[in-house]
């Protein structure tokens, strides 16, 4: 079965610091890997994917995430955090029929 | 880039009644749909797999009976909390599985519906 774990439930940083969120993930195969980021009564939205191809990805909004297989993890990074960046972050790994199983999700808070 | 809208986006119920939750892929065809409920402060948890035509498939522990999923067209799919109690006060979130993009694996989400049931 599918897993993922988000390892920080809460995580605070300065406006302008760089941000990393932890996902690992236990898939038996090649995994499709997703990063989704959830703003106060808004659906989610796709921050990027992985699914072949080049480890670093890159998606919008100056996110990028690595896929390391020999960690099973694909962390999330930015450089530069802007104050519109708090929301919820979840990473989510998906199997062959499509179905994503969602980490608890991490909070990102910003902080002036 | 897709769209897929929820409605309404908030319920009140009372107990015992039924509460039917539509989502829809406003800009594109969506053979497959999903339902997830999300517990405040918790992961999205999936609850079924709703295929355009056909049953939808339910997950483990979930009761096919009392959330029932319609999938009468390819941009519109529902979900009814029949009997709803209490327990049921959730977040539901639908997603929709788009093609026309050339990826067949990114699900599109809508923006939720907050059910409360007194």
């Amino acid at each position: 079965a599918q897993s993922v774990t988000q390892p920080d439930i809460h995580i605070t940083v300065s406006e302008g610091a760089s941000l990393e969120l932890r996902c690992n993930y236990s898939y038996g195969a090649t995994p499709y890997l997703f990063w989704y980021v959830q703003s106060p009564g808004q659906g989610l939205q796709l921050l990027l994917k992985y699914f072949s191809g080049d480890t670093l990805v890159q998606g919008i909004k100056g996110f990028e995430a690595e896929f390391k297989r020999s960690q099973s993890s694909f962390n999330l990074r930015k450089p530069s955090v802007h104050w519109s960046d708090a929301a919820e972050y979840f990473c989510a790994v998906g199997a062959g029929d499509y179905k994503l199983s969602f980490g608890a999700g991490t909070t990102v808070t910003v902080r002036a | 880039g897709a769209v897929v809208s929820q409605h309404p986006s908030r319920v009140i119920c009372k107990s015992g009644t039924s509460v039917k939750i539509e989502c829809r892929s406003l800009d594109f065809q969506a053979t497959t749909m999903f339902w997830y409920r999300q517990f405040p402060k918790k992961s999205l948890m999936l609850m079924a797999t709703s295929n355009e035509g056909s049953k939808a498939t339910y997950e483990q522990g979930v009761e096919k009976d009392k959330f029932l999923i319609n999938h009468a067209s390819l941009t519109l799919s529902t979900l009814t909390v029949t009997s709803a109690h209490p327990e049921d006060s959730s977040f539901y979130i639908c997603s929709a599985r788009a093609l026309r993009f050339g990826s067949t694996d990114t699900q599109y989400f809508g923006p939720g519906t907050r059910l409360t049931v007194l």
